[in-house]
């Protein structure tokens, strides 16, 4: 069974940088198959923010994309995200999860970790 | 992308169904039979409930069923009960091979 972690500071100041990583266990990262990010805003609904194949392969929010990185750490088995210039805006849960097989859904997701922007 | 438009809320009474739109565009919704939905509970990650439009996942309840027609999916719910009050956001794939979710709705079993 697919079982993902989040992990990182949970409070970010003002036009600093958020990073965050997603540990992977019961699957290897470099296996067929898509790794994503989503937020979700208090009391918002879900934001999709971008994804990555272990090829280095991404797609991101078009929203977000200028400010937004992902990358894959294949000797760890653990996926990154960095949010940068980051605001009260970007305070959110943050998920991280493994997509299907054909591409279009996320199949398993983290618990989840809430990061705070402030000063 | 703009978001998909769901109702805000719906509600049921134990035994009933329910039905959750979800409208995108021809770009979205309507182009492609990569619809998805999840089901969120207070405090917790979400979950698959339905993928690519009618399939679903083992160890979901039959009870859920997914379709589809034209710029707009569905999710049913069959025999409500209690435990499936929730929020339940849709999700498609995009002509800019992005992804996009629905704003949730909040389901109330009365």
């Amino acid at each position: 069974q697919v079982q993902l972690q989040e992990s990182g500071p949970g409070l970010v100041k003002p036009s600093g940088t958020l990073s965050l990583t997603c540990s992977v266990s019961g699957d290897s990262i470099i296996s067929t198959d898509w790794w994503t990010w989503v937020r979700q805003s208090p009391g918002k609904g879900l934001e999709w923010i971008g994804e990555i194949y272990h090829s280095g392969a991404t797609n991101y929010n078009p929203s977000l994309k200028s400010r937004v990185t992902i990358s894959v750490d294949k000797s760890n088995n653990q996926f990154s995200l960095k949010v940068s210039s980051v605001t009260a805006a970007d305070t959110a849960v943050y998920y991280c999860g493994k997509v299907g097989t054909t591409g279009s859904y996320v199949e398993h997701w983290g618990q989840g970790v809430l990061v705070s922007v402030s000063s | 992308q703009s978001a998909l438009t769901q109702p805000a809320s719906v509600s049921g009474s134990p035994g009933q169904s329910i039905t959750i739109s979800c409208t995108g565009t021809s770009s979205d919704v309507g182009g492609y039979n990569y619809v998805s939905w999840y089901q969120q509970h207070p405090g917790k990650a979400p979950k698959l409930m339905i993928y690519d439009v009618t399939n679903r996942p083992s160890g979901v309840s039959i009870r859920f069923s997914g379709s589809k027609s034209g710029n707009t999916a569905s999710l049913t719910i069959s025999g409500l009960q209690a435990e499936d009050e929730a929020d339940y956001y849709c999700s498609s794939y995009t002509s800019s091979g992005t992804r996009v979710f629905g704003g949730g709705t909040q389901l109330t079993v009365l």
